[in-house]
């Protein structure tokens, strides 16, 4: 298994919901990643986790709550979301937490937040 | 801190002709480099890696990238193209210095393959 699954692939939300965002990898890699991607923008790191702890945050929004339950698997918690918000998110993973051997990339939720 | 400009937002060649998209790094000590392309409403796949080894670095589907310190630059290549290989290209860095596990993108070149 090559891959990282993320679900699901789309997601529609009003403000006051409160939604997950799923990623699993099974390629024993120990650091995933949250990114954001707005229509035409580059990916935007949001979080890291470096053997299943939280060791970057990139000053997110509280309203964005990432938790990684074991090393496969990765989710991320939203709630009170605004439109702003709406965006493909991509998660990541990686050997190890050094970049050396470049991420692995899922095809992304695209959220739209009504 | 790292970062990389990618010249031209967007880039149309003709099937069969050369591609080429321009990335430069800015850091006076080589850092980790990267190219990933990303098609519409997929995640980014990495075509290939500059991590301090050869220069002249081979990814899937033909493309290369030459590491070149006296430029600054990594730019991508690609001999012949296909109509395939429209998409949205990133090149990204990380600064292996710092120890940072994390990559920060250029803004983008689309490609356009013209029939």
């Amino acid at each position: 298994d090559t891959e990282v699954t993320q679900t699901p692939k789309h997601l529609v939300m009003g403000m006051t919901n409160k939604k997950s965002l799923k990623c699993e990898q099974h390629m024993g890699h120990r650091a995933m990643y949250w990114y954001k991607q707005k229509a035409k923008k580059p990916p935007e790191l949001m979080f890291v986790y470096s053997y299943e702890k939280l060791s970057i945050n990139e000053s997110v929004p509280s309203r964005f709550s990432p938790e990684c339950p074991n090393s496969s698997l990765l989710n991320l918690h939203l709630h009170a979301l605004q439109p702003e918000d709406s965006a493909l998110y991509l998660c990541a993973s990686s050997q190890d937490p050094t970049v050396v051997y470049g991420y692995t990339f899922g095809s992304g939720t695209r959220l739209t937040v009504v | 801190a790292q970062s990389v400009t990618q010249l031209g937002s967007h880039v149309s060649v003709s099937e069969g002709a050369l591609v080429l998209l321009r990335c430069n790094y800015s850091s006076s000590v080589p850092p980790y480099l990267f190219w990933y392309v990303q098609y519409p409403n997929q995640g980014l796949q990495l075509l290939l890696k500059y991590t301090s080894a050869a220069t002249l670095v081979k990814g899937i589907n033909d493309f290369e990238a030459e590491f070149k310190k006296s430029e600054t630059s990594f730019h991508l290549t690609k001999p012949s193209a296909h109509m395939s290989d429209a998409a949205e290209y990133f090149c990204a860095v990380s600064d292996p210095q710092t120890g940072a596990n994390n990559l920060f993108f250029g803004t983008g070149t689309r490609l356009t393959v013209i029939p």
